[in-house]
């Protein structure tokens, strides 16, 4: 089955302590992405990825990072996690670029206290 | 100004009525347009896409776009409670810009 699968789903930790959320998708898919979702705010960008280690920050990209080793896994990493990064995020993957469909991970849910 | 503005909603609509959504771009570069429906827990999926100014239609949904007036817009007929769901408005220029979305629900 195709899909976008992200660890861990629910996430509580305290600030500054280091962490990171696995994305990976099994469709080849060159373009990936990490979204934060916000009430009111709607979806925005974290980092996206055109291919294996090329990265671009998006617009919200403080205090987050990523890599891209492999073209189907694309981590995002908060080195010192703080109460305002607590929110859902989405990793998406597309074909080729940001234009094309975006197939969306299962979300996770994240709480800094 | 947000790049992707939607009307705020929520939108409550009787069973078997059309439900009207709205949305408005600010990047003329903008070239494609999407509608991404997301129900309540749960990650967006794609219901439509739109390129060429005009209406398309896909089943009860369409979508029309006016790229003179920077607006594209999704109409659902015949409401049903399984559209229920929050929709959120994408344009793509050289980035994808959502929409804070426009929760609907469908009373029966």
């Amino acid at each position: 089955e195709a899909q976008v699968t992200q660890n861990p789903r629910y996430l509580i930790t305290v600030t500054g302590k280091k962490l990171t959320v696995t994305c990976s998708q099994n469709m080849n898919h060159e373009y990936m992405s990490w979204y934060r979702q916000d009430p009111g705010l709607g979806l925005r960008q974290i980092y996206y990825s055109m291919n294996v280690e090329v990265t671009d920050k998006g617009d919200v990209p403080e205090g987050y990072k990523v890599s891209r080793k492999e073209k189907r896994n694309f981590p995002l990493i908060l080195e010192s996690p703080s109460p305002n990064q607590t929110s859902l995020y989405f990793c998406a993957s597309s074909l080729s670029r940001a234009g094309d469909e975006q197939y969306f991970g299962p979300g996770t849910r994240l709480t800094v206290t | 100004q947000k790049e992707v503005e939607q009307n705020s909603g929520p939108l409550s609509v009787p069973e078997g009525a059309i439900a009207s959504l709205n949305c408005t771009y600010s990047d003329r570069g903008s070239q494609s347009f999407f509608w991404y429906r997301q129900y309540s827990g749960k990650s967006p999926e794609l219901i439509m896409s739109i390129y060429s100014n005009g209406d398309k239609e896909d089943g009860r949904f369409t979508a029309q776009l006016n790229k003179a007036s920077q607006y594209v817009s999704l109409l659902i007929r015949d409401s049903q409670p399984s559209d229920s769901a929050t929709y959120l408005c994408a344009a793509h220029d050289y980035k994808l810009s959502f929409g804070a979305g426009t929760t609907v629900t469908v009373r029966a």
